[in-house]
């Protein structure tokens, strides 16, 4: 049971480079969501989707894009590269349980030189 | 604005017994989570809180109280294995969750 899947783990890029950060899921799930994680911060929603076909900015949307073409994907993109986005990168999904627990990707370690 | 506050580090011995408290200021309520984070690896679920009180889970239990904005998870027969970051997060009005920036936990023999 793989459950969420990120591609790809490690990735090095030099400003104004382009690239896409791929994640699925196989557990059916409707929610969707990309974040950030950068020391001493709490965990930033980027993008998120609620279903196939939709997408919505979270809190820090700038600077990337995402599409759901898929119920079982969501990819990340980032069109020009910014030092200032280099981060940790976590997928996750829920399903549509009142607890809503979020079950989340290995991560993708994105250094923009 | 919307804040979630916990320590950034605590330190405790094997065997004992540690509270990672957590407070916040959302706009609205919609749940309360812990979420448990080693170095390296991504957050794996530990609880969900919506009514006030105590939730128990085995070594781990947390509890919340909504008038006063605050939770807190207690570990219990701490191990090594316990280190960790420990997330509190909390679901808003808008159903989005807001994260605190985590509490190292450091387990020491």
């Amino acid at each position: 049971n793989a459950g969420v899947t990120q591609t790809p783990k490690f990735r090095v890029l030099k400003t104004g480079q382009s690239m896409t950060l791929l994640c699925a899921q196989d557990m059916n799930h409707e929610y969707m969501y990309w974040y950030r994680q950068d020391p001493g911060m709490g965990l930033r929603l980027i993008h998120y989707s609620v279903g196939e076909g939709t997408t919505a900015k979270g809190e820090v949307p700038d600077g990337y894009n995402v599409s759901r073409l898929k119920k079982q994907n969501f990819l990340l993109g980032l069109e020009s590269a910014a030092p200032s986005q280099t981060s940790v990168y976590f997928c996750a999904s829920r399903g549509t349980e009142e607890t809503g627990e979020l079950f989340f990707g290995e991560g993708s370690r994105l250094t923009v030189l | 604005g919307q804040n979630i506050d916990q320590p950034t580090e605590m330190t405790a011995t094997e065997g004992a017994i540690v509270q990672i408290n957590c407070t916040y200021q959302t706009s609205g309520f919609n749940g309360l989570f812990w979420y448990q984070q080693h170095a390296g690896e991504a957050p794996t679920f530990l609880s969900y809180n919506v009514l006030d009180g105590l939730e128990e889970k085995g070594r781990f239990s947390s509890f919340l109280s909504r008038s006063k904005g605050y939770s807190y998870l207690l570990l219990k027969e701490l191990q090594m294995k316990d280190s960790a970051s420990y997330l509190c997060a909390v679901r808003d009005s808008n159903y989005q969750l807001i994260w605190g920036a985590g509490t190292k936990l450091i387990i020491k023999p």
